[in-house]
């Protein structure tokens, strides 16, 4: 078993580009969710997918968006990049949406942007 | 919005200490809490997930319990190891939401 993976495992923009993650999740996973962690802080929940749909979302603007491939892959895309959006980018997937479902969490999506 | 709290930020024991970390939280809607370790360019590992008031976890050396009527969760870790020494996030859920809202963590490090 693979575990989670994520492409790439760095990045760098200049503010104002667009920036496409990718996820793969644990095998027979079917909800993925994604997180940002900036310096110093936790990581904070950007939004779950589940049945191909957004199922929850975290306060974050709408540059952030997401999908959920019938394979239950995923992307997360952010638009017009700010520098504040220089960040880890998490994945975690679980089989099912329920709070005590297990997540496993992807080694990451380092984002620097300039 | 949940406001989770970790205490100590960080904490540097010998090898063979025992050491205990703190997570609180509101304890109104609460339905869960997840413990994490997370090493140093590795991915979050899942070490426990917690739903009932009383509820005591162990997993090798390292164990938890959880108050939800006061909203508190610790971790503990027996004689801790070198291994041990990574960054402890926990991450309550509340009732009706399915997000983790994680803690900034706990960092341990642990001295041959």
């Amino acid at each position: 078993d693979a575990g989670v993976t994520q492409s790439p495992t760095h990045l760098i923009k200049t503010r104002g580009q667009q920036v496409t993650l990718r996820c793969s999740p644990k095998s027979g996973h079917d909800t993925v969710s994604w997180y940002q962690q900036a310096l110093g802080q936790g990581p904070q929940f950007i939004f779950q997918y589940y049945e191909e749909e957004e199922r929850q979302r975290g306060n974050f603007p709408d540059r952030f968006s997401g999908h959920q491939f019938p394979n239950y892959s995923s992307e997360l895309n952010v638009n017009a990049l700010l520098l504040g959006d220089s960040a880890l980018y998490l994945c975690a997937s679980s089989l099912g949406r329920a709070a005590e479902e297990t997540q496993y969490f992807g080694p990451g999506t380092r984002l620097l942007v300039l | 919005i949940l406001n989770v709290e970790q205490s100590p930020q960080s904490l540097h024991v010998q090898e063979g200490d025992s050491t205990n970390f703190t997570c609180s939280f509101p304890s109104s809607n609460f339905y869960a809490l997840h413990w994490y370790r997370w090493e140093t360019a590795k991915s979050p590992e899942a070490l426990f997930v917690m739903t009932l008031n009383g509820d005591e976890k162990k997993k090798g050396r390292i164990s938890a319990t959880l108050n939800t009527k006061e909203g508190y969760s610790y971790l503990y870790i027996k004689g801790s190891q070198p291994e041990d020494s990574a960054t402890y996030l926990c991450a309550p859920v509340e009732t009706g939401f399915q997000k983790l809202v994680f803690g900034t963590g706990t960092r341990l490090l642990v001295s041959p």
